[in-house]
């Protein structure tokens, strides 16, 4: 069965650096989110991108915070200068465009298992 | 403002016997409506969605409830097994917001305990 893959599992930084989390999508869906979940805490939603460009994004995701789809497969998320408070699970999902035919599960997105980024 | 939350952190429940995790709501123009559950260290899965058009959804071994006079959204788990065991969430997604932003609001999470 297909799923969401990312990469790495944990990334390790240093409070102020650059990381790039790494998503690959299902391969027929064409819509691609990204949420958090700080430890214990609920899953927040940070951004939904569809056709090369953002749909919707939180109060979360500032400017520190970038999207991108390089290529065919992968879907990023770029955090430019890390906080202390970024320090969470932050999940990929993806989810296959609606049908026409009133499929009902219009909006079931598919999860990756998360990377868990850790900022010292 | 909007929230999507949980009335009890942790739920313990016999082998065997059906479980009932409870959800509400607070945003009227929520229409869509979903559990997930996740495992300890895996991302949420799909467990089952249901519309506001109606107020109860079946599955395998799980009912969902939607009473929209009190915002109330429940899941019924039928003869739980150890593998039930993980935190369930509720999300929920108004349509009207329309186009792209389909983003899901997540409650809290109900840890769902399986004693043998």
């Amino acid at each position: 069965e297909p799923e969401v893959t990312q990469t790495p599992s944990h990334q390790v930084t240093q409070m102020g650096q650059e990381v790039i989390l790494r998503c690959v999508p299902i391969s027929n869906h064409l819509y691609f989110y990204w949420y958090r979940q700080i430890l214990g805490q609920k899953v927040e939603f940070l951004v939904s991108f569809y056709n090369n460009e953002i749909s919707e994004k939180s109060e979360i995701f500032d400017d520190q915070f970038s999207v991108e789809r390089p290529d065919g497969s992968n879907f990023t998320l770029k955090i430019r200068s890390t906080k202390l408070e970024d320090s969470a699970m932050y999940f990929c999902a993806s989810r296959p465009t609606r049908t026409s035919g009133g499929a009902f599960s219009y909006n079931e997105q598919f999860f990756g298992p998360g990377t868990r980024l850790t900022v010292l | 403002g909007e929230s999507v939350g949980l009335h009890l952190p942790t739920l313990s429940v016999q082998e065997g016997d059906n479980s009932i995790i409870n959800c509400a709501y607070s945003n009227s123009a929520s229409d869509y409506f979903i559990w997930y559950k996740q495992e300890s260290g895996k991302g949420p899965q799909f467990i089952i969605d249901i519309r506001s058009n109606m107020d109860k959804r079946q599955g395998q071994r799980v009912t969902v409830l939607l009473n929209k006079t009190v915002k109330h959204l429940s899941l019924q788990i039928a003869a739980t097994q150890p593998g039930d065991s993980a935190v369930y969430f509720c999300a929920e997604h108004s349509t009207r917001r329309g186009g792209g932003a389909d983003g899901l609001t997540f409650g809290k999470g109900t840890h769902l305990i399986i004693q043998p």
